[in-house]
């Protein structure tokens, strides 16, 4: 059964900083990987989906970058700003599954 | 615009009153799901489908029942609610296709059962 971690759990870093959020899979098997944004009490927004035969993908300040080998995939935020403080959440898709969640790193940008 | 639309967005409900949550999608896409988000436990999958009349469990299905008899529409249904199923709900659709497996979700339907 595919679970997925990731650190940190939380982290909160100064305005400008660039950051790194992991996410590990323990079943190489995947379909996809998906990176969403949850504000408080909000829906998920998509930001990133890397298929299973890419090893990275890029939207603006943000890349995602994915190595099924290993489990694992990073979210890099460059340049972070007080807008980006969010939870943000992975998802392995297990095509014919389900999409399993990770428990999401909850990012605060400090002014 | 595509979305996927739930609701209602919030509801109160009593112990033992059936309801429904409506879930939406107008992006012709074959998978839908629905998960519940609860603190420290993250999102988990209660039901899914991957076409009209084709549903499955996830990892949470009991006391839930879905339908899904047309292809825009995938109901989630309580026939029974319990103070357990008090939780944050969201529905998602996918296409699936080998080209695009993109996940989309709804706003969150935040339901309190008394």
């Amino acid at each position: 059964k595919q679970e997925v971690t990731q650190i940190p759990a939380a982290l909160s870093v100064p305005e400008g900083e660039n950051l790194v959020l992991n996410c590990s899979f323990t079943d190489s098997a995947i379909y996809n990987l998906q990176w969403f944004r949850q504000d408080p009490g909000k829906g998920l927004t998509s930001l990133l989906l890397i298929q299973s035969s890419q090893r990275e993908q890029t939207s603006g300040r943000l890349n995602a970058s994915l190595d099924k080998s290993s489990g694992r995939s990073t979210l890099y935020i460059a340049a972070s700003q007080p807008g980006d403080s969010a939870t943000y959440l992975c998802a392995a898709d297990n095509y014919g599954q389900n999409f399993v969640f990770g428990p999401g790193t909850r990012l605060s940008v400090l002014p | 615009e595509a979305q996927v639309t739930q609701n209602p967005r919030y509801l109160i409900t009593v112990t033992g009153k059936k309801l429904t949550v409506t879930c939406s999608q107008n992006m012709n896409h074959e998978y839908m799901s629905w998960y519940r988000q609860d603190p420290g436990l993250g999102l988990r999958q209660i039901y899914y489908s991957m076409n009209v009349e084709v549903t499955d469990k996830g990892d949470v299905p009991e006391g839930y029942k879905v339908s899904r008899k047309e292809k825009r529409n995938f109901p989630l249904i309580l026939e029974s609610p319990s103070p357990n199923q008090t939780s944050l709900y969201f529905c998602a659709s996918s296409p699936r296709t080998a080209m695009n497996t993109e996940a989309f979700f709804g706003q969150g339907t935040r339901l309190t059962v008394v």
